[in-house]
């Protein structure tokens, strides 16, 4: 199945460091979902996002939907070591049931 | 309270066996799915029921067999087991407003 492209793969920051990750699709989207994946446990919805150009914010984290509504951004400030895990995005197409899955970003903060 | 629950949270078991998994949601959502995350942790959607009727199947094969006794219900059967089964396999379940999708804690499951 279909795989959004996301990107960086996998990160490694100081703790503090400001974060940026970003998500493509080929195709336009009506709904972009930003989630975060702990080891062991299930993804947690961080950010929804409905509208194109849509700035939202949730704590330390802003998630942005594209103007071209084909691409979404996930930026974290001042990161803290709880923060680390893989982020997920999600897009979801006018009038379809599914979602469709970023390929992940892992992020991992060095001492 | 736990939104979406999943049972067991580890099932270790042997090729050729069946085995199911329990997913429970007290959302009060009409739409449920079946996921499952490979080792390079893509998610893939597998099924999904609307108000206990099959609305997606994603070309699973006909050894996994879902079945939604009601809406806050939806279990997954897997007959004859393979190796290529082992994997994490989550629930989840969808606001019909929003479309956001709220996940379980995932099963894993080891095929020996």
């Amino acid at each position: 199945g279909q795989q959004l492209n996301q990107s960086p793969q996998s990160m490694f920051i100081q703790e503090g460091e400001d974060v940026s990750m970003n998500c493509t699709s080929s195709s336009i989207f009506n709904t972009w979902l930003w989630y975060k994946q702990d080891p062991g446990e299930g993804p947690v919805l961080l950010i929804a996002l409905y509208k194109a150009g849509e700035l939202t914010s949730n704590g330390r984290l802003t998630a942005q939907f594209g103007i071209t509504r084909k691409d979404s951004f996930l930026n974290i400030s001042a990161s803290i070591p709880s923060d680390v895990g893989i982020y997920f995005c999600a897009g979801r197409a006018f009038g379809n049931e599914k979602l469709t899955f970023g390929t992940g970003t892992r992020l991992t903060i060095i001492p | 309270d736990t939104a979406v629950s999943q049972t067991p949270k580890y099932l270790v078991t042997q090729m050729g066996n069946d085995k199911s998994i329990k997913c429970e949601q007290n959302l009060g959502h009409d739409t449920m799915y079946w996921y499952k995350q490979d080792s390079k942790k893509f998610l893939k959607i597998m099924f999904s029921y609307n108000n206990k009727e099959l609305i997606i199947n994603e070309t699973v094969p006909n050894r996994f067999s879902p079945k939604s006794p009601d809406k806050a219900h939806l279990n997954l059967h897997i007959n004859s087991l393979e190796l290529g089964d082992s994997a994490v396999y989550f629930c989840a379940s969808r606001d019909s407003v929003t479309y956001e999708q709220y996940f379980g804690p995932g099963t894993r499951l080891t095929v020996t």
